[in-house]
């Protein structure tokens, strides 16, 4: 069964780096989504993405986020400058369309020390 | 903010079913109902979803009622994999999901 797979699957870094998670969707999805989950809180969604532009973002998809589908099959979330406060697992998600179910990767637990 | 409220935690015999119930009294008609789960920080996982009608599929059913104003996702035979915290969230069929906090089911032996 395909499936959302994303890498790293945990990413340790210093305040200030630059990280970029990657995530690979399914192959025939169109839709792309980020999620990020601090740790104990709810799920939150950040952005998507569809025919290689933002078709919507949160509060929280502030100038230091941006997404990227570099070569037709990764979907990267680059943060350009971390914070303590975005250590969290981040979600990668897609969809055939934009109104059937979402698919989730497994995620990526970002550390910011 | 989610539109639904849900019990914060249940429990559920291993063998019986379980029935989660969701209000969502302020739903739109062009809303839809989803439930996803999330087993242990894993990423969310799609169950079911519905406008008005019943829905069943080969992981649950889903109860709307004639108002649409609740709904309950009934697992017919929950399993400890089961085991996992489960939202219901409306929303209209296209765009971003919003996830409240969900309610946690323990299934036991």
């Amino acid at each position: 069964e395909p499936e959302v797979t994303q890498t790293p699957s945990h990413q340790v870094t210093q305040m200030g780096q630059e990280v970029i998670l990657r995530c690979v969707p399914i192959s025939n999805h169109l839709y792309f989504y980020w999620y990020r989950q601090i740790l104990g809180q709810k799920v939150e969604f950040l952005v998507s993405f569809y025919n290689n532009e933002i078709s919507e973002k949160s509060e929280i998809f502030d100038d230091q986020f941006s997404v990227e589908r570099p070569d037709g099959s990764n979907f990267t979330l680059k943060i350009r400058s971390t914070k303590l406060e975005d250590s969290a697992m981040y979600f990668c998600a897609s969809s055939t369309s934009s109104s059937n179910e979402q698919f989730f990767g497994p995620g990526t637990r970002l550390t910011v020390l | 903010d989610a539109k639904t409220t849900q019990p914060t935690s249940m429990d559920c015999a291993e063998g019986r079913a379980a029935n989660l119930p969701c209000n969502h009294s302020t739903i739109s008609g062009n809303e839809y109902v989803y439930w996803y789960r999330q087993i242990h920080s894993q990423g969310p996982q799609y169950i079911i979803h519905g406008l008005k009608n019943n829905e069943t599929n080969e992981m649950a059913s889903l109860i709307i009622t004639e108002d649409r104003k609740s709904s309950t996702l009934i697992l017919p035979h929950a399993t400890l994999r089961d085991t996992a915290v489960y939202y219901c969230i409306v929303r209209p069929l296209v765009g971003k999901l919003i996830f409240g906090q969900g309610t946690t089911l323990q299934v036991k032996p």
